[in-house]
């Protein structure tokens, strides 16, 4: 699976919006973006995934460059319930591919 | 819809002692992963069960460590003996289904684990 690197840690205020880079520079054509996040404590939690286009859903927004060498994860109005560690994973959708996690963004929602 | 049971919480075992974790993963999951995630780093993946055959072993350290899905549901992970180095959270997961980009990981809340 292709190598992901996220910044160690980002800063954001209540009520903005968040957003998270991931640059996946070797993504090969049969590997989607995923993003987990793990609150502290907890176990990872699954927030959205794509292919090339760009996805939404009732957590967040993932917009991937068309050249698909980085993507944005996108919280659009953050609360400090979103202070978790961010994880961006490339992961070939053929077979029983696992999850490699990197060690993530920690980003903190401050009030 | 019940999530991901893993016990005990917590447990404090001096090195070379043994120590076993319980998971029972969402009902009708076929798939079963056990994590292990070291202070400051994400999880690894150390065994991947498909209803009760191993998928993937390739990171377990199999001269210490342990796991077995009897029937397909529940599934144990053991240390024999500890090392400090196994000092670490070790988390289940399941999924309903195992591949294709859809495949959804469902975390429990971790088994902490401390060796003095």
């Amino acid at each position: 699976d292709a190598k992901t690197t996220q910044p160690p840690s980002m800063d954001c205020a209540e009520g903005r919006a968040a957003n998270l880079p991931c640059n996946h520079s070797t993504i090969s054509g049969n590997e989607y973006v995923y993003w987990y996040r793990q609150i502290h404590s907890q176990g990872p939690q699954y927030i959205i995934h794509g292919l090339k286009n760009n996805e939404t859903n009732e957590m967040a927004s993932l917009i991937i460059t068309e050249d698909r060498k980085s993507s944005t994860l996108i919280l659009p109005h953050a609360t400090l319930r979103d202070t978790a560690v961010y994880y961006c994973i490339a992961r070939s959708f053929q077979g029983a591919q696992k999850l490699v996690f990197g060690q993530g963004t920690r980003l903190t929602i401050n009030p | 819809e019940a999530g991901v049971a893993q016990s005990p919480r917590y447990k404090i075992i001096e090195k070379r002692q043994s120590v076993a974790f319980w998971c029972n993963p969402i009902s009708g999951h076929a798939t079963l992963y056990w994590y292990q995630q070291i202070l400051g780093q994400g999880p690894k993946l150390l065994i991947q069960f498909q209803n009760n055959g191993v998928v993937d072993d390739s990171q377990l350290p199999k001269d210490r460590f342990s796991a077995e899905r009897l029937k397909g549901v529940d599934s144990t992970l053991k240390i024999q003996p500890a090392k400090l180095e196994d000092s670490a959270v070790y988390l289940c997961a399941s999924s309903l289904l195992a591949g294709g980009h859809r495949e959804t990981q469902y975390f429990g809340p971790g088994t902490r684990l401390l060796v003095l």
